[in-house]
């Protein structure tokens, strides 16, 4: 069965460094988002990608953030100067027409 | 702001009980719900999703959905310890574009 995959599972950062987390969403999906959950509270919308512009993004997602769909494959999730709020779990989604929404594994963000 | 609100519990239940889970939600544009099982450290795992008013059921799930009343719940019958999660209840809030989850409640399916 075709899942959303990940990478990296987890990655560690200095504050202020730049991350990209990357993400291959199921291949004949369409719509693309990415959540966010702090340890112990609840995930929490970023933003949405449709037809390779932003439809949706929510007050979290600032300036120092940005998605990118590089080649046909890839979904990424670029924080530019990272702050130690950032550190929670990052999930990418997929959705085949803007509904069922299906999540990958995360990854895992420490900012230190 | 549009909200879903779910009772965190824990909610324990023996093994071979129904299990009932509920959940509210604000926005009275949603259309579409969803609930996603979430294991300790893993990602949200869609289970059900409903669109109509009435009842959906799915193998051991039943989902119920009440727009007047802007009520989600998810029965779980012959709850088996494997069912053991949060479940999160998700409406979609933007269109397609978006989903705003509740907090989850955690089910605690005992021997």
């Amino acid at each position: 069965e075709p899942e959303v995959t990940q990478t990296p599972s987890h990655q560690v950062t200095q504050m202020g460094q730049e991350v990209i987390l990357r993400c291959v969403p199921i291949s004949n999906h369409l719509y693309f988002y990415w959540y966010r959950q702090i340890l112990g509270q609840k995930v929490e919308f970023l933003v949405s990608f449709y037809n390779n512009e932003i439809s949706e993004k929510s007050e979290i997602f600032d300036d120092q953030f940005s998605v990118e769909r590089p080649d046909g494959s890839n979904f990424t999730l670029k924080i530019r100067s990272t702050k130690l709020e950032d550190s929670a779990m990052y999930f990418c989604a997929s959705a085949p027409e803007g509904n069922e929404q299906f999540f990958g594994p995360g990854t895992r963000l420490t900012v230190l | 702001q549009k909200e879903v609100e779910q009772n965190s519990g824990p909610l324990s239940v023996p093994e071979g009980a129904i299990a009932s889970l509920n959940c509210t939600y604000s926005d009275r544009g949603s259309q579409s719900f969803f609930w996603y099982r979430q294991y300790s450290g893993k990602s949200p795992e869609l289970i059900m999703s409903i669109y109509s008013n009435g009842d959906k059921e799915d193998g051991r799930f039943t989902a119920q959905l009440n727009k007047a009343s802007q009520y989600v719940s998810l029965l779980i019958r012959d709850s088996q310890p494997s069912d053991s999660a949060t479940y999160l209840c998700a409406a979609d809030t933007g269109g397609g574009n978006k989903l705003t989850f509740g907090t989850g409640t955690q089910l605690k399916v005992e021997l």
